[in-house]
C-alpha cells in the first residue's frame, strides 16, 4: 500500500537556522509528492510539489527534491523565520487517483 | 476569493446527537473530500466525491454520510455522534480534467471544523 513517514517533532530552531524535515514514502507506481503547511487555526496550504523523479519543488525559500532511489522528499530551508512556525505535512498522490496520503505532520517552532 | 468555506468552525455535541458539517467551494472543482485530523495521526480520508451525484468511501467512513447534489456543496452528516468522532474536520477540493487522469493537481483546504463530542 501507499504510506508516508515523517520525522517526529517538534523541531525547535532559532531564527536563521537551517531546516531539514525528513520524509520517506512507500508507493506503487510513480506518485506525485507534496508538502503542505498548516498555520495555527487554519487549513492546509500547498507549499510545493514534485511530479517525477529528480524534480525539485520550491516556494517561499523552501525546497524539496524527489529522490526515487531513496524514496525520499525531504523539506529544506536555508534560513528559517519565526513566521515559518507551523505544522508541515508530507503527502503523496498516486497516478490515476486524486486521493492524498498524508504523513503524520511535523511541528516546527522557530524562536527569535 | 472565498475558496473552500466550512461551517461551523466549532461545535460541541452530546453523544447520540446528529449534525451536518457544511462545505462549499466556489472554484468549480469537480473533486471534493472530507478528512479528519486527529492529534499525531495526520489526516484520514472519510469520503470523497468526483462530481455531483457521485460519492465514495475513503479510509474511515463508518459513522458518517455524505451527499453531493451540486458541484459547489459537499455536506458531511454525523447521525449518532460518538466520542471517537471528536476531531478536526477538513473539507478540500481539487480539479481533475479527465476524472482522475491528472494526479498532480493540488487540493485546496478549508479552515476546518473543530468538533467535540461529550
Amino acid at each position: 500500500g501507499n504510506s508516508v513517514t515523517q520525522m517526529e517533532g517538534p523541531v525547535t530552531l532559532s531564527e536563521e537556522a537551517f531546516l531539514t524535515i525528513n520524509c520517506t514514502y512507500t508507493a506503487t507506481g510513480y506518485p506525485s509528492l507534496f508538502w503542505y503547511v498548516q498555520y495555527p487555526g487554519e487549513g492546509l496550504q500547498l507549499l510545493l510539489k514534485a511530479t517525477k523523479a529528480d524534480d525539485k519543488g520550491s516556494n517561499k525559500g523552501f525546497e524539496a527534491t524527489y529522490r526515487k532511489e531513496t524514496t525520499s522528499f525531504h523539506l529544506e530551508k536555508g534560513s528559517v523565520q519565526v513566521s515559518d512556525s507551523a505544522v508541515y505535512f508530507c503527502a503523496l498522490m498516486n497516478t490515476g487517483f486524486q486521493k492524498l496520503v498524508f504523513g503524520t505532520g511535523t511541528r516546527l517552532l522557530v524562536s527569535p | 476569493n472565498a475558496g473552500v468555506t466550512q461551517t461551523p468552525k466549532f461545535r460541541i455535541l452530546k453523544i447520540g446527537q446528529s449534525m451536518t458539517l457544511q462545505c462549499a467551494q466556489d472554484m468549480n472543482h469537480n473533486y471534493m473530500y472530507w478528512y479528519r485530523q486527529d492529534p499525531g495521526m495526520g489526516l484520514k480520508l472519510i469520503y470523497y466525491s468526483v462530481g455531483a451525484g457521485i460519492t465514495d468511501k475513503g479510509e474511515v467512513p463508518n459513522g458518517y454520510n455524505v451527499s453531493r447534489s451540486t458541484t459547489e456543496d459537499f455536506p458531511l452528516r454525523l447521525e449518532l455522534a460518538a466520542p471517537s468522532q471528536t476531531s478536526v474536520y477538513f473539507c478540500a477540493s481539487s480539479y481533475s480534467k479527465d476524472g482522475g487522469g491528472y494526479s498532480n493537481q493540488p487540493q485546496h483546504f478549508g479552515d476546518g471544523t473543530r468538533l467535540s463530542i461529550l
